[in-house]
């Protein structure tokens, strides 16, 4: 059974890069052509933001609402990929998930999620 | 780029009613890539819909997609104690922003 588990500070300060990285137990990142693995983004009480993803061949795709900021990268090694978010600001308080999905879409299964406030 | 909009914002209902959920793209989707998700307080999303209209593994039939184009409905015949949750759409569109998720409808109990 395939789960992801996220993982990371869960303060950072204003302009920091916030940083986080997605386990990945019962399957791997790097061995079907078919799959993407996703962050997803939820400010608390408000919806859902994709922000981006690198697909099992290391190639990435972001949001252009935070592309000058972030990269997203895998390590095959330990079966995780990771997100840089550069310049952190308020905005970026959320909670963040963690996923797997084909190309066109279908989000499935979801890590449980790690909150991330950006304050000083 | 393609926005979503769901309707209603919030939804209130008895168990055992049926619910009608709308989410409604800008622009046409050339294709029928309109996925479904639940969600529970504290918990990440759960993928129902795929397809708009194929239910995921293990959910339940009274969970049904439709439609085509510009208009999704999401239809839940007849509501359990835990159906009470948040919907959301999500679409999938080759220009970027490549996902996009609607602003979600609050099912709540009435």
């Amino acid at each position: 059974q395939l789960q992801l588990q996220e993982s990371g500070p869960g303060l950072v300060k204003p302009s920091e890069t916030l940083s986080l990285t997605c386990s990945v137990s019962g399957g791997s990142i790097s061995s079907n052509n078919a799959y993407y693995w996703a962050y997803i983004r939820q400010p608390p009480g408000k919806g859902l933001e994709w922000i981006g993803s690198v697909h099992s061949s290391g190639s990435t795709y972001y949001n252009p609402s935070v592309k000058d900021r972030l990269s997203i990268s895998r390590d095959t090694s330990k079966n995780q990929f990771s997100l840089k978010l550069t310049y952190a600001t308020a905005a970026d308080t959320a909670v963040y998930y963690c996923a797997r999905h084909e190309g066109w879409g279908r989000f499935d299964p979801w890590g449980q999620g790690t909150l991330v406030t950006v304050s000083s | 780029e393609t926005v979503l909009t769901q309707s209603p914002d919030t939804l209130s209902l008895s168990p055992g009613e049926g619910a009608t959920l709308s989410c409604r793209a800008s622009q046409s989707l050339n294709n029928n890539f309109l996925t479904w998700y639940q969600q529970k307080p504290g918990q990440p999303p759960r993928l129902l819909i795929y397809g708009a209209s194929n239910r995921a593994t293990g959910i339940p039939d009274r969970f049904s997609g439709s439609g085509s184009g510009t208009d999704f409905t999401l239809t839940i015949s007849r509501l359990e104690p835990e159906d009470f949750a948040v919907y959301y759409c999500q679409r999938y569109d080759g220009s970027a922003p490549m996902y996009s998720f609607g602003q979600g409808t609050r099912l709540e109990i009435k």
